[in-house]
């Protein structure tokens, strides 16, 4: 089944204790992407590759670091969490860039207390 | 820096009834715009996206129209139905295609 995966679906941290959110996809999918979903404030891109080794910033990228290293994984690392990453993650995936239809993940939700 | 602004941030409709929900974009390099639907508690998923070089697509009850001059795209939902009932996002992509820009999103409440 072709589908994007995220790991933790839940986390409740403390300030300041590195973490990372896995995600991956099973689509060969070029492009991938991380977003934050915040109330009134919508979907908000952090980061996205096009390719693997190739990654760049989208709107909000402060404080989030990505890699990819291989085509199917893209994790999201936060060195030092804070309260205002408290939030829901999506991870998304497409056949190629941003103009193409974007298949998302189930969504982690982070509280940094 | 870019932004897509949409509106309205909640609409309430009766059953059978239309909805209607517009966006503007500032980035005319611009190509892509698709509309996502989230149910509660669910992943956003793809509901129709149109590209720059088409005015107006339709699949079913529903249909987007663009209009390129003035910057703004809108979803038009016909004879809804209560399982119409989520949150709504625009977005828009261009330049390249690799940076993507959701509205803020439009809760429809549809009601029986």
């Amino acid at each position: 089944e072709a589908q994007v995966t995220q790991n933790p679906r839940y986390l409740i941290t403390v300030t300041g204790k590195k973490l990372t959110v896995t995600c991956s996809q099973n689509m060969n999918h070029e492009y991938m992407s991380w977003y934050r979903q915040d109330p009134g404030l919508g979907l908000r891109q952090i980061y996205y590759s096009m390719n693997v080794e190739v990654t760049d910033k989208g709107d909000v990228p402060e404080g989030y670091k990505v890699s990819r290293k291989e085509k199917r994984n893209f994790p999201l690392i936060l060195e030092s969490p804070s309260p205002n990453q408290t939030s829901l993650y999506f991870c998304a995936s497409s056949l190629g860039g941003g103009a193409y239809e974007q298949y998302f993940g189930p969504g982690t939700r982070l509280t940094v207390t | 820096g870019e932004n897509v602004e949409q509106h309205p941030s909640t609409l309430s409709v009766q059953e059978g009834d239309s909805a209607v929900i517009k966006c503007t974009y500032s980035d005319s390099a611009s190509n892509y715009f698709p509309w996502y639907k989230q149910e509660l508690g669910k992943r956003p998923q793809l509901i129709i996206d149109i590209r720059s070089n088409v005015g107006e697509k339709k699949d079913q009850r529903i249909a987007v129209t663009l209009n390129k001059t003035a910057k703004h795209f809108s979803l038009h939902i016909t004879e809804t139905q209560p399982e119409d009932s989520a949150v709504y996002f625009c977005a828009a992509s261009g330049s390249g295609g690799f940076k993507t820009i959701f509205g803020a999103g439009t809760r429809l409440f549809v009601k029986a």
